[in-house]
């Protein structure tokens, strides 16, 4: 069993929808969730932490973490064709708040 | 306030040759961590250093090694390198401790 699992995609949105990309993870112990955006031939970029359990809200983008079914969620409202990348979902590890576990990644693609 | 500074943005060397990646962290980050990412196999953690210490390795085999220096910024090195380490290197830098990671532009590195 992977350590945090992802669907790879693509996942496909029409413009002005709502995405919905989704993440478990195995460890228990951790206590540090994130969403990264990458761009085709980019790096990633940090987009949503989320520490606690429930919904947390920045703009457009809405993450949701439950602790106890082990997954993390982000949601993406009205989307837009440059939403269309590949969205890696991070953990830390329970014993270390240092190292990440990372997802495969989510490709997203937004159609007009 | 500068972000994670990679050089150089690309490189080309033969087989057998050796590499050495610089990166520079965001002022004040004293974490830094290496990984490599390739099409296949996604986001690979190499190794993490703080305050100049190695604390945590990926499973890569010994021609893979880094070091960080006293001022934070961090090198890694690739001898005997071979087709397969053709590859994005991404260095990424951490504020706090289970707080998220800041990624520079990578490093992409061609094996021919």
């Amino acid at each position: 069993q992977k350590e945090v699992e992802q669907n790879s995609g693509p996942l496909s949105v029409p413009e002005g929808a709502i995405a919905s990309l989704n993440c478990t993870y195995s460890d228990r112990g951790s206590q540090s969730f994130f969403w990264y955006r990458q761009y085709s031939g980019k790096s990633p970029e940090l987009i949503m932490s989320i520490y606690s359990n429930g919904d947390k809200e920045d703009g457009r983008f809405t993450a949701q973490l439950n602790k106890a079914s082990q997954y993390v969620s982000l949601l993406i409202r009205d989307s837009q064709p440059s939403d269309s990348a590949t969205y890696l979902c991070a953990v830390n590890r329970g014993d270390s708040n240092y190292q990440l576990i990372w997802g495969a990644g989510t490709k997203l693609i937004i159609k007009p | 306030k500068a972000g994670v500074t990679q050089t150089p943005r690309y490189l080309i060397k033969t087989r057998g040759q050796q590499v050495t990646l610089s990166c520079s962290p965001i002022s004040g980050h004293r974490s830094v961590s290496w990984y490599q990412q390739t099409p296949g196999q996604g986001l690979q953690f190499l190794f993490e250093y703080f305050s100049e210490t190695q604390r945590n390795k990926g499973n890569f085999p010994g021609r893979f090694s880094g070091r960080q220096f006293s001022n934070s910024r961090s090198e890694m090195n690739v001898s005997t390198l071979e087709l397969g380490d053709s590859a994005l290197y991404l260095c990424a830098s951490q504020q706090t401790l289970g707080g998220g990671y800041t990624f520079g532009s990578g490093t992409r590195l061609t094996v021919v």
